[in-house]
């Protein structure tokens, strides 16, 4: 059975360093999210593609985080420099042409940390 | 824009009694879906079911049902004699056609079922 992949499961880290987290989305998905889970909260888009396109990245905090997916297939989310309040889980989704009514698969998700 | 709530913020039941959790949206768009994923201790989101707005016929899936309904705005998802193994966090989260096609997911309610 086809799964998103994710690494690492999980991150502890000091504030002020650079974290980054993978994705590999199903193959053949043309469309990467990327959703962080505050604790007791549900997620919230970070980042959306469309093959190697950012289609949404409103909700980016673009001083600090940066995301690619530079051959449209995997991607990577980073953070420099991590602050406390990123602790959160970090999500990872895939679906196959981006289309509202299309079933989001997700990963396992990286657990970070930031003492 | 676009919203979910989820008003249960957690819920305890014993094992086979039958649970209710309930949603509640809000969009302005006339095609839209809905969707519920379960979110175990492990923290995967792991899809449960899909719903558009044209479709209110309620559904059954062994143990779970669906029930959709466009005049109270309302998805409400029931576990039929609950086991242990439904013991996790249930988000409840729509997607629209214009505009941000990612999830907007509700805050969540955890369901505790006690043997």
């Amino acid at each position: 059975e086809a799964e998103v992949a994710q690494s690492p499961r999980y991150k502890i880290t000091e504030k002020s360093q650079a974290v980054a987290f993978w994705c590999d989305p199903i193959s053949g998905h043309a469309t990467l999210y990327w959703y962080r889970q505050i604790l007791g909260q549900g997620p919230e888009l970070l980042v959306q593609f469309q093959d190697e396109s950012v289609v949404d990245d409103s909700q980016l905090p673009k001083d600090r985080f940066s995301a690619e997916r530079l051959k449209g297939v995997d991607s990577t989310l980073k953070i420099q420099p991590a602050e406390l309040g990123d602790s959160a889980m970090y999500l990872c989704a895939s679906s196959l042409g981006g289309a509202a009514r299309e079933t989001q698969y997700f990963g396992p998700g990286t657990r970070l940390l930031v003492l | 824009a676009q919203k979910v709530t989820q008003a249960q913020t957690e819920i305890s039941v014993v094992e086979k009694e039958d649970v209710t959790l309930d949603c509640v949206y809000e969009t302005r768009d006339t095609t839209y879906y809905l969707f519920w994923y379960k979110q175990p201790p492990s923290g995967e989101l792991v899809f449960l079911i899909r719903r558009n707005s044209f479709d209110e016929q309620n559904e059954i899936s062994g143990r779970y049902s669906w029930n959709f309904q466009k005049s109270t705005s309302s998805f409400n998802f029931t576990i039929t004699a609950s086991q242990v193994v439904d013991s996790a966090v249930y988000f409840c989260a729509l997607s629209q056609d214009t505009g941000r096609r990612a999830l907007t997911f509700g805050s969540g309610t955890r369901l505790q079922v006690q043997p």
